[in-house]
């Protein structure tokens, strides 16, 4: 697609249920981060993968937190047993890695609004 | 430690006056350098970016930022500002990794008044 696309946009749960969030990259970008923006915070990063490999997961923060992507394609960012904590904004972005395309730069999809109630 | 600290959280102005957001970082690696803009109700995009040569960089929207070596800054500045320009602003930084994990700053919220 032309841009990064997440869904669901908005999802309202009740604490203690299992929400799964989607990210679909840029066509062509192997790397894909996962963020996390609490309200009136900064992004906290999450994960990383380089095409479906996670070499660094080191901002999860618990192991109700996990993340999975097919191929160099969607990921999914699954929270077990939500908390009233877990309520934010959650941010996917791609990138290319290939030399001659790579300048830094992340594209951002427009986030997944979670509230835990 | 590496860190990335945004020193204003909210900056009001009035409309064609001169803004300047501040960004400093920590880092005993190389580094580049960015700056993102997110527009209530939208993503995040990319404003500008140092990753090496001119230490002045333009951008999008009339913004620039300059990077200091020596004090660890990156601060965005732009000579006169619209009502158009309010939103939240990010700095990031890649600390000399190979894969280019993001770190952002707080946030400083622009507010533009007429």
């Amino acid at each position: 697609g032309a841009g990064v696309s997440q869904s669901p946009s908005n999802k309202v749960t009740e604490k203690g249920k299992d929400v799964e969030l989607r990210c679909d990259p840029i066509s062509g970008h192997t790397a894909l981060y996962w963020y996390r923006q609490r309200l009136g915070q900064g992004l906290e990063f999450l994960i990383y993968f380089q095409g479906n490999s996670a070499p660094d997961k080191s901002g999860l923060p618990s192991d109700r937190f996990s993340a999975e992507r097919t191929g160099e394609s969607v990921s999914t960012l699954t929270i077990q047993r939500t908390q009233q904590e877990d309520s934010a904004v959650y941010l996917c972005a791609s990138r290319y890695t290939l030399a001659g395309k790579n300048t830094g730069e992340l594209f951002f999809g427009e986030g997944s609004r979670l509230t835990v109630l | 430690a590496q860190s990335v600290t945004q020193l204003d959280s909210q900056v009001p102005v009035f409309e064609e006056a001169p803004v300047e957001l501040r960004c400093n970082y920590s880092s005993s690696v190389s580094v580049y350098l960015f700056w993102y803009v997110q527009y209530p109700n939208q993503g995040l995009q990319l404003l500008l970016k140092y990753l090496s040569g001119s230490t002045l960089v333009k951008g999008i929207n009339g913004f620039e930022a300059e990077f200091n070596k020596s004090q660890t800054s990156f601060h965005l500045r732009k000579p006169s500002v619209h009502i158009s320009d309010t939103a939240e602003y990010f700095c990031a930084v890649s600390f000399g990794t190979s894969y280019g994990k993001l770190t952002f700053g707080q946030g400083t919220i622009l507010t533009v008044h007429p």
